[in-house]
C-alpha cells in the first residue's frame, strides 16, 4: 500500500509556543489530505481536510486560527498548532488517499505525532 | 445518532481461533464505503480491508474478511487463525457520498480492543 510519513513523531514544547507537524505522501500524489486528533483510548476525530492549492476545510468546533493547515504541494501538508496549551496535548495523525490507484478509496495514515505541551 | 457503532469495547480470543468484531452503520446514502483499520499500541493506523456498498461479494484480504450485510447495515470483521500480533485496537470506519472536489471524509467507530491469548 501507499506510504505516508509524519514528522516529528514526538514533540514536547512549552505552553505558548507553536509546533509544526509535517505529513508527506512518499510514493504517490495527494490533492487531499486529512488531519485527525485522537485522545487516549478514544476514536479518531477529523479536524480538517487539507486541499492542495486552496484553503483547508475545518470541521465544526475546530479553530482554524489555532490549527493552521498548509497544503503547499501534492505530497506535503503541514499542521501548525499555534500558541499551544496543555489541552492541545494529543495524538495527531494525518492521512491521504492514493487517488491514482485502483481502489483509490482507501486513506493511508501516517504514523502519527504525539504532542505534549507543558 | 452515531454513524458507526462498535458495541464491543474489548474482546479476548485464543491464538489460532477466529474472532468476529462487530460494526453497524447508519447512512441514507446509496454509495458509501466501509473500512477496517488496526491500531497497535505504537499508534499507527494500518488499513486492513475495504467494502464498497455496491460490491456484491464480501471483501477478503488474507486472514481478514468482511461480513457485509447491507440490509442489516452491518460490516463485521472476521479474523481467522488469530495470532499474538493481532492484539490491537480495531476501528471500523465509513466514507459517505463523495463530495465534489475530492472530499472523502471518514467517520470512525469507538473501536474494539482485541487481545489474543495463548
Amino acid at each position: 500500500g501507499a506510504v505516508v510519513s509524519q514528522h516529528p513523531s514526538w514533540v514536547i514544547c512549552k505552553s505558548g509556543t507553536s509546533v509544526k507537524i509535517e505529513c508527506r505522501s512518499l510514493d504517490f500524489q495527494a490533492t487531499t489530505m486529512f488531519w485527525y486528533r485522537q485522545f487516549p483510548k478514544q476514536s479518531l476525530m477529523l479536524m480538517a481536510t487539507s486541499n492542495e492549492g486552496s484553503k483547508a476545510t475545518y470541521e465544526q468546533g475546530v479553530e482554524k486560527d489555532k490549527f493552521l493547515i498548509n497544503h503547499a504541494s501534492l505530497t506535503l501538508s503541514t499542521l501548525t498548532v499555534t500558541s499551544a496549551h496543555p489541552e492541545d496535548s494529543s495524538f495527531y495523525i494525518c492521512s491521504a488517499r492514493d487517488e491514482g490507484a485502483t481502489g483509490g478509496e482507501t486513506q493511508y495514515f501516517g504514523p502519527g505525532t504525539r504532542l505534549l505541551v507543558l | 445518532a452515531q454513524k458507526i457503532t462498535q458495541t464491543q469495547p474489548g474482546m479476548f480470543v485464543q491464538e489460532k481461533e477466529a474472532v468476529t468484531l462487530d460494526c453497524t452503520y447508519d447512512t441514507s446514502d446509496q454509495s458509501y464505503g466501509l473500512f477496517w483499520y488496526k491500531q497497535p499500541s505504537s499508534g499507527e493506523m494500518i488499513f486492513l480491508i475495504y467494502q464498497g456498498s455496491y460490491d456484491e461479494q464480501n471483501a477478503t484480504e488474507g486472514r481478514y474478511s468482511l461480513n457485509f450485510q447491507k440490509a442489516r447495515k452491518s460490516a463485521n470483521l472476521v479474523i481467522s487463525a488469530s495470532q499474538l500480533g493481532d492484539s490491537a485496537m480495531y476501528f471500523c470506519a465509513m466514507r459517505e457520498a463523495l463530495l465534489t472536489g475530492g472530499g472523502n471524509k471518514l467517520t470512525f467507530g469507538t473501536g474494539t480492543q482485541l487481545k489474543v491469548e495463548l
